[in-house]
């Protein structure tokens, strides 16, 4: 497809297990960004890769999340060992390059529910 | 520190014309972003701006003024379909990441 597509789209899981969630960007796109928002809240910024590195994981909450990407391309995203304050709708973006004026394209998002 | 301030709700009236502020406060700045996201899906990008002064497309418009930290979008003519959260984001900060607003919840009425 033409845009950023995530999956799964949710996701139902128990405390204490590990969860991956994916993003395909848009093809070309350089830029890659991970946010979390979570209910009623604004978008909470997690991480950016220009191609495959990741110049700022600044905003990763704890060492419990990491985030790779591949062949500039696919990323995913892993949260071990849950907790129910991860629940949140996790949200992949992606623009043409990391430039002042590039816009970040959404996915729809991953819908993750700790119980 | 970075800061993003939003009303979190307002209410309109289909036809009529409402304006969402922002205020922000960031080490650094190199453009705002406005954009819409519809409930349970994801946001859509509406406008950028980087200048002070007024930027237009169609029914929406966003305003800049970097001395005073603020920015407006201004939506005309509204209609049911615009009843949406609308984000705030600046870009700046040392890595020049986007940070978000919490988002203005905009309800239109008939």
């Amino acid at each position: 497809g033409a845009g950023v597509s995530q999956s799964p789209s949710n996701k139902v899981t128990e405390k204490g297990k590990d969860v991956e969630l994916r993003c395909d960007p848009i093809s070309g796109h350089t830029a890659l960004y991970w946010y979390r928002q979570r209910l009623g809240q604004g978008l909470e910024f997690l991480i950016y890769f220009q191609g495959n590195s990741a110049p700022d994981k600044s905003g990763l909450p704890s060492d419990r999340f990491s985030a790779e990407r591949t062949g500039e391309s696919v990323s995913t995203l892993t949260i071990q060992r849950t907790q129910q304050e991860d629940s949140a709708v996790y949200l992949c973006a992606s623009s043409l390059y990391q430039g002042y004026n590039q816009p970040q394209h959404f996915g729809d998002g991953t819908r993750l529910s700790i119980l | 520190g970075q800061n993003i301030d939003q009303p979190t709700e307002m209410t309109a009236t289909e036809g009529a014309i409402v304006q969402i502020n922002c205020t922000y406060q960031t080490s650094g700045f190199n453009g705002l972003f406005w954009y819409q996201q519809h409930a349970g899906e994801a946001p859509t990008f509406l406008s950028y701006n980087v200048l002070d002064g007024l930027e237009e497309k169609g029914r929406f418009s966003s305003f800049l003024s970097r001395s005073k930290g603020y920015s407006y979008l201004l939506l005309k003519e509204l209609q049911m379909k615009d009843s949406a959260s609308y984000l705030c984001a600046v870009r700046g900060g040392a890595t020049n990441k986007l940070i978000f607003g919490t988002g203005t919840l905009l309800a239109v009425q008939p």
